[in-house]
C-alpha cells in the first residue's frame, strides 16, 4: 500500500479538463520533496510528464500542468484527447521510509 | 537516440536468484543516478532501488531490502540488479530508468526521464 494516494479513475469527454490528485503526508509531499508525474500508455514503459512539481520536459504538450499545495499535488489535463487515455502516477520521496514512492495510480478514460 | 535496454529476466524458482542488466546507448550513465522500478501484473508502479552516479549512495524499497542489490559499471554503461531469495510477489516487469539528478541521495532525485522497455521476471 503506497503512502501516496490517487483516485483509481477519472474520465472526461474530448476537450474537457480533468484533474488527478495525489494525497501525501508530512513525510513526503508536505515535507517539500518534489513531485513528479508519469504517463503510462497501455503496454508501454512509463514516460516522465512533469518533474519538480510543475515543469514539463521538452516535447510534453502544455495541456499537462502540475501543481502542489501542502501535502497534496495535482495533475491537470486540459483539452482532453483520445491519446491521453493512460495510467498516471505521481512520485515523490518519503523521509520516514528513506525511499522513493509512487502513487497508487489513476486511469484516465476518454469518453 | 538515448536508450536503455534491460535483459536477464525469465522464470526462476522461489528462493532462487537472478541478475538483471540495463545497458545504455546514446548517452553516458556516468552523470546520472539510476533506478530500478517494477510493475506486477495488472498493478501499479513500485520503486525498487536507486544508485548514485559514483556508487556511494544506494537506497532500496522496504519489500526488497536485504534481498536485492543495485550496482553499476559506468565504463560499460550498465546498471545491474542482483535479486536473491526471490518470492512469488517479486513477479513483475522490471524497468530501469535514468534520473535527472546525479547524486539521487536523501530525496534529491529529480524525476526519471529515460526508461527502458522492461524485462519480465516470473517467480514460480
Amino acid at each position: 500500500q503506497s503512502v501516496l494516494t490517487q483516485s483509481p479513475s477519472v474520465s472526461g469527454a474530448p476537450g474537457q479538463r480533468v484533474t488527478i490528485s495525489c494525497a501525501g503526508s508530512s513525510s513526503n509531499i508536505g515535507a517539500h520533496y518534489d513531485v513528479h508525474w508519469y504517463q503510462q500508455l497501455p503496454g508501454t514503459a512509463p514516460k516522465l510528464l512533469i518533474y519538480g512539481n510543475n515543469n514539463r520536459p521538452s516535447g510534453v504538450p502544455d495541456r499537462f500542468a502540475g501543481s502542489k499545495s501542502g501535502s497534496s499535488a495535482s495533475l491537470a489535463i486540459t483539452g482532453l484527447q483520445a491519446e491521453d487515455e493512460a495510467g498516471y502516477y505521481c512520485q515523490s520521496y518519503d523521509s520516514s521510509l528513506s525511499a522513493y514512492v509512487f502513487g497508487t495510480g489513476t486511469k484516465v478514460t476518454v469518453l | 537516440q538515448m536508450q536503455l535496454v534491460e535483459s536477464g529476466g525469465g522464470v526462476v524458482q522461489p528462493g532462487g536468484s537472478v541478475r538483471l542488466s540495463c545497458t545504455a546507448s546514446g548517452f553516458s550513465i556516468f552523470n546520472y543516478g539510476m533506478h530500478w522500478v517494477r510493475q506486477a501484473p495488472g498493478k501499479g508502479l513500485e520503486w525498487v532501488a536507486v544508485i548514485s552516479y559514483n556508487r556511494r549512495s544506494e537506497y532500496y524499497g522496504d519489500s526488497v531490502k536485504g534481498r536485492f542489490t543495485i550496482s553499476r559499471e559506468n565504463s560499460e554503461g550498465t546498471v545491474y540488479l542482483q535479486m536473491n531469495s526471490l518470492r512469488a510477489e517479486d513477479t513483475a516487469v522490471y524497468y530501469c530508468a535514468r534520473d535527472r539528478d546525479t547524486y539521487c541521495s536523501g530525496g534529491s532525485c529529480r524525476g526519471m526521464d529515460v526508461w527502458g522497455q522492461g524485462t519480465t521476471v516470473t517467480v514460480s
